[in-house]
C-alpha cells in the first residue's frame, strides 16, 4: 500500500528566508507525486507534480520540488518565502490504478515578519 | 479563482434535516471526487465517480448519498447526519487515470458543514 509521511507538523521561517518541506513516500512502482497548498477556508491548490523525466520540477508561486528515488523523497523548496506563503502544505502520491491519492499529514507553515 | 465550484460555501443543519451539496466543473474532466476534511487533517476520500459511475465508495455511511447526474455535476445528499459529520467537504475533478498517468486533481473551495 502506498503511504506518505511529512515529518514536520509545523515549520516557522522568517520572511525572505529559504524553505524546505520534507515528504517521504512509500510506493512499489513509479510514483506520481504532488504538492498541494491550502490556505485557511479554502480548497487545495496544486503547486506542482512529478510524473517522470526531470527530477527537479518547477511549480507555481516560485516553488520547486526534487524527486529522489534513492531516498523516496519529494521535498518542496522555495528560495525566499513571502508572508502570503503561510498555509498548510500537503504532499500526495498517486498510483497507476484509478485515481486514488494518498495524502501526507500536512505541514503548517508560519512566516515571521 | 477555482475551476471547481462548490455550493453552498457554508451550511448549518440539524440532525433531522435533508440537504444537498453541489459541485460543478467545466474542464471536461470525467472523474469526480468527494472528500471530507476535519480541522488540521488531510482530506479523506469518500467517493469517486468515473464516467458518471460510482467507482469507489470508501465505506461511507449511508446517510451520505452521492449522485452524478452528468459529466459536469456532482451532488452529495445528506440526511440524518451526526455532529461528528461536521467538517469541510471538498469536491475535486480530474481526467480519469486508468490507462494513463495519474492526473492531478483540481479542488473546489469546499462546503463548511456544521451539524447542530
Amino acid at each position: 500500500a502506498q503511504s506518505v509521511t511529512q515529518p514536520d507538523i509545523h515549520i516557522t521561517v522568517s520572511e525572505g528566508a529559504s524553505l524546505e518541506l520534507r515528504c517521504n513516500y512509500s510506493y512499489g512502482a513509479t510514483p506520481y507525486l504532488f504538492w498541494y497548498v491550502q490556505s485557511p477556508g479554502q480548497g487545495l491548490q496544486l503547486l506542482l507534480k512529478y510524473f517522470s523525466g526531470d527530477t527537479l520540477v518547477q511549480g507555481i508561486k516560485g516553488f520547486e520540488a526534487e524527486f529522489k528515488r534513492s531516498q523516496s523523497s519529494f521535498n518542496l523548496r522555495k528560495p525566499s518565502v513571502h508572508w502570503s506563503d503561510a498555509a498548510e502544505y500537503f504532499c500526495a502520491v498517486g498510483g497507476d490504478a484509478g485515481n486514488m491519492l494518498t495524502f501526507g499529514g500536512g505541514t503548517r507553515l508560519m512566516v515571521k515578519p | 479563482d477555482t475551476e471547481v465550484t462548490q455550493t453552498p460555501k457554508h451550511l448549518v443543519m440539524g440532525m433531522t434535516n435533508k440537504k444537498s451539496l453541489k459541485c460543478e466543473q467545466h474542464m471536461g474532466h470525467r472523474a469526480m471526487y468527494w472528500y471530507k476534511q476535519k480541522a488540521k487533517k488531510p482530506p479523506e476520500l469518500m467517493f469517486v465517480y468515473s464516467y458518471e459511475k460510482l467507482s469507489i465508495n470508501e465505506s461511507v455511511p449511508s446517510r451520505f448519498s452521492p449522485e452524478c447526474p452528468n459529466s459536469s455535476l456532482l451532488n452529495l445528499h445528506l440526511h440524518a447526519l451526526q455532529p461528528e459529520d461536521s467538517a469541510l467537504y471538498l469536491c475535486a475533478s480530474s481526467r480519469p487515470g486508468t490507462g494513463a498517468p495519474n492526473q492531478p486533481q483540481h479542488f473546489g473551495d469546499g462546503t463548511r458543514l456544521s451539524i447542530l
